[in-house]
């Protein structure tokens, strides 16, 4: 299976502040990444896919960018409503595979 | 309004087994790649399984294989998963989730599954 491995996990930032989360692929998976949100009590929501690729709705202080085995899932200023568990998934194989997920706490 | 709710679980005991199901609504459920997912307590997200839109083909994480089926009845609109051999770290809540163009694009609320003596 391919392994995703996601950094860091977890992290503790500002409003406002800029925030990187990075995975790395196993193996070269293309850009076939999704990057989910998931709060507390609540199921995943998709944000981005095919790596760069916004999700309708979701603001653009959201990116993500990477091919290959590189990913980077990037907030560029840290809202209140954004703190939350980030993950990476890898939709190139199955059985699909999960980062470990990025906890993003409030300073 | 696309619709996923499961049901299903509860407590069990290990080496037991369980059907989890995933009711499906607000869209054409026979045309959609299905998945399971779950997320054990104080863990992240896992990816169990997934049953193509006509059922013909499986796949499963190496955690389940063997263990865990993944079926459909695309005639009531309905995911299943049975799960057998149930051990302790089984123990999550488990969603159902669709797929479109390759990613998951909606989720069900999730059914706690605890196994434990």
């Amino acid at each position: 299976d391919i392994q995703m491995t996601q950094s860091p996990s977890s992290l503790t930032a500002s409003v406002e502040d800029r925030v990187t989360i990075t995975c790395r692929a196993s193996q070269d998976i293309r850009n076939d990444v999704g990057w989910y949100q998931q709060k507390p009590g609540t199921a995943p929501k998709r944000l981005i896919y095919a790596s760069s690729t916004l999700d309708s709705g979701v603001p653009s202080r959201f990116s993500g960018s990477g091919s290959g085995t590189q990913f980077i899932f990037t907030i560029t200023s840290l809202q209140p409503e954004d703190f939350a568990t980030y993950y990476c998934v890898q939709h190139n194989t199955y059985p699909w595979t999960f980062g470990q997920g990025t906890k993003v706490e409030i300073k | 309004e696309v619709q996923l709710v499961e049901s299903g679980g509860h407590l069990v005991q290990p080496g037991g087994s369980l059907r989890l199901s995933c009711a499906a609504s607000g869209f054409t459920f026979r045309m959609y790649s299905m998945h399971w997912v779950r997320e054990a307590p104080g863990k992240g997200l896992e990816y169990l399984s997934v049953i193509t839109h006509n059922g013909r083909s499986t796949n499963y994480a190496a955690s389940v294989k063997g263990r865990f089926t993944i079926s459909r009845d695309n005639s009531n609109n309905t995911l299943f998963l049975q799960m057998g051999s149930l051990r302790p770290e089984d123990t999550a809540v488990y969603y159902c989730a669709r797929s479109n163009n390759g990613y998951f694009d909606s989720w069900g609320q999730g059914t706690l599954v605890t196994v434990s003596s």
